[in-house]
């Protein structure tokens, strides 16, 4: 597609529940990122792609949180048993290869969570 | 550990203004980027910086290795540079950003 995209942009659930946010990166890019953005904070690293393989995952806070790639190109992160404290804007980047690479990763626009 | 921190955190100018936004880094980013975040939440790369200086129309980005600081500077402001300005550190070989806080720019008419 031209840009990442990402579903659902709202979605509300309630404590308890599980969510999947889905993102679709830009056709080609190798990398894909999952950031979280609490209001008013920076984003905060979640986790990386490279390809199908999760590089790194040390930003997910505890074992609720999961992302996979499959194929390489979509990834979902999953979120079970929902806290209010998961409430944020769930954001994806992703980056073209490293030999086309000026540095700059594409976002997405952002999956917003609320937990009631 | 890594950090990255800006200043102001928020900042009112007036159409016109020469507007500077300062980003501090530590031990270990190896490459600085500017942000823009727009009021509808969407976010956009402005510059990636090692060294030096670049320049995007009336936006410059500058950087200083030694002293570990960059700053974002919009000559001309507008209001339509309302938005904002977030830094962010990477280390070497990943794009495992490292974001500061942002600074909210607000442009008045």
């Amino acid at each position: 597609g031209a840009g990442v995209s990402q579903s659902p942009r709202y979605k509300v659930t309630k404590r308890g529940q599980d969510v999947a946010l889905r993102c679709d990166p830009i056709s080609g890019h190798v990398s894909l990122y999952w950031y979280r953005q609490a209001l008013g904070q920076g984003p905060e690293f979640l986790t990386y792609f490279n390809y199908e393989a999760q590089q790194d995952k040390s930003g997910l806070p505890n074992d609720r949180f999961s992302a996979e790639r499959p194929e390489g190109s979509i990834s979902t992160l999953t979120i079970q048993r929902t806290e209010q404290r998961d409430s944020a804007m769930y954001r994806c980047a992703s980056s073209p290869p490293s030999g086309d690479n000026t540095g700059e990763l594409f976002f997405g626009e952002g999956s917003r969570l609320t937990v009631l | 550990k890594n950090e990255v921190e800006q200043s102001p955190q928020n900042l009112t100018a007036q159409e016109g203004e020469f507007i500077t936004i300062n980003c501090s880094y530590s031990v270990g980013i190896s490459a600085l980027h500017w942000l823009q975040q727009h009021p509808g939440g969407g976010i956009v790369s402005l510059f990636m910086l090692s060294s030096g200086k670049k320049k995007h129309g009336r936006l410059i980005a500058t950087i200083n290795i030694q002293e570990k600081h960059s700053s974002l500077h919009i000559t001309a402001s507008h209001p339509r540079d309302s938005a904002v300005y977030i830094c962010a550190g990477s280390t070497s070989g990943t794009y495992k950003y490292i974001f500061g806080t942002g600074t909210r720019l607000k442009v008045l008419a």
